[in-house]
C-alpha cells in the first residue's frame, strides 16, 4: 500500500502565479488534512477535507487559498496571486477514519 | 481555544542518556492524542495514538503515556539516529473536528 504522494515536490513560482499542489491520499483513506511548516516551527492547520466536502477550513486565508477533494482523483491545494510570505513547506496528511494520520513529503514551494 | 505545548523546545542528550519530553493540552474533550517524529526536510511519521488517561504505548526506545492534561514521551537509552524532532497533536472529542500540532522538541542525541 503506498504512502500518501504529494506531487511535485518541489515549486518554483514568480509572484503573481498560481500554485496548484497535488495529494493522492493512501488507499482506502477518504480524510485528507492540509498543513503549512516555515522553518523551525510546527504545523500549522489549513483545512480538513472529506470527500467532495470540506469540514473545516478555519486555517485556510480567505483570500487567494482554496482547497477541494473530488470523488475521483487527488485533493488539491490551490494558491492564486502567489506572494513571497506564501513560500513553505505544504504537508498533506490522510486518515482512513479522520483520526490518526499519515503525512507524505510534503511541497516544497518557493515564490521568487 | 484548544491549545497544544510541548517542552522543552530543544534537548541535547548524550547516548544512552534517558530523557521525557512534554507535550500539555487543553482541549474541550481528547478523541485522541497522537506522537510523530519528523527528520529534515521529511513528512512527520506517526508513532502513537493514545485515547484515555493512563494509557501507555511502546515502540523500541520510546513509550508515550497520558494524563488529564498531558503527556510524556519518553526516551530510554536513546541513539544518535533517534535525533529528530518529535511532534505532538491533539484532536478534541467533536465529530469532524481538526487535528492541531504543537511546536515539537527538536532531539539531539550525540554519540
Amino acid at each position: 500500500n503506498a504512502g500518501v504522494m504529494q506531487n511535485p515536490r518541489h515549486l518554483v513560482r514568480r509572484r503573481g502565479q498560481e500554485a496548484r499542489l497535488r495529494c493522492s491520499p493512501m488507499k482506502g483513506h477518504s480524510h485528507v488534512y492540509w498543513y503549512r511548516q516555515l522553518p523551525e516551527e510546527g504545523l500549522k492547520f489549513m483545512v480538513y477535507l472529506q470527500k467532495e466536502n470540506i469540514i473545516d477550513e478555519s486555517g485556510m486565508p480567505k483570500e487567494r487559498f482554496s482547497a477541494e477533494f473530488p470523488k475521483e482523483g487527488p485533493s488539491i491545494l490551490r494558491i492564486q496571486q502567489v506572494v513571497r510570505g506564501d513560500s513553505a513547506a505544504y504537508f498533506c496528511a490522510s486518515s482512513p477514519t479522520g483520526a490518526e494520520a499519515f503525512f507524505g513529503q510534503g511541497t516544497r514551494l518557493t515564490v521568487v | 481555544e484548544d491549545q497544544v505545548t510541548q517542552s522543552p523546545e530543544a534537548l541535547r542528550l548524550q547516548e544512552g542518556e534517558s530523557s521525557s519530553l512534554n507535550c500539555s493540552y487543553t482541549v474541550s474533550g481528547l478523541r485522541g492524542l497522537f506522537w510523530y517524529r519528523q527528520d529534515p526536510g521529511k513528512g512527520p511519521e506517526f508513532l502513537f495514538t493514545l485515547y484515555s488517561a493512563g494509557e501507555e504505548k511502546e515502540k523500541e526506545r520510546l513509550k508515550a503515556t497520558l494524563t488529564k492534561k498531558e503527556s510524556f514521551l519518553h526516551i530510554t537509552a536513546p541513539k544518535p539516529e533517534d535525533s529528530a524532532t518529535y511532534l505532538c497533536a491533539v484532536q478534541a472529542g467533536n465529530r469532524d473536528d481538526k487535528i492541531i500540532f504543537g511546536k515539537g522538541t527538536r532531539l539531539h542525541i550525540l554519540p
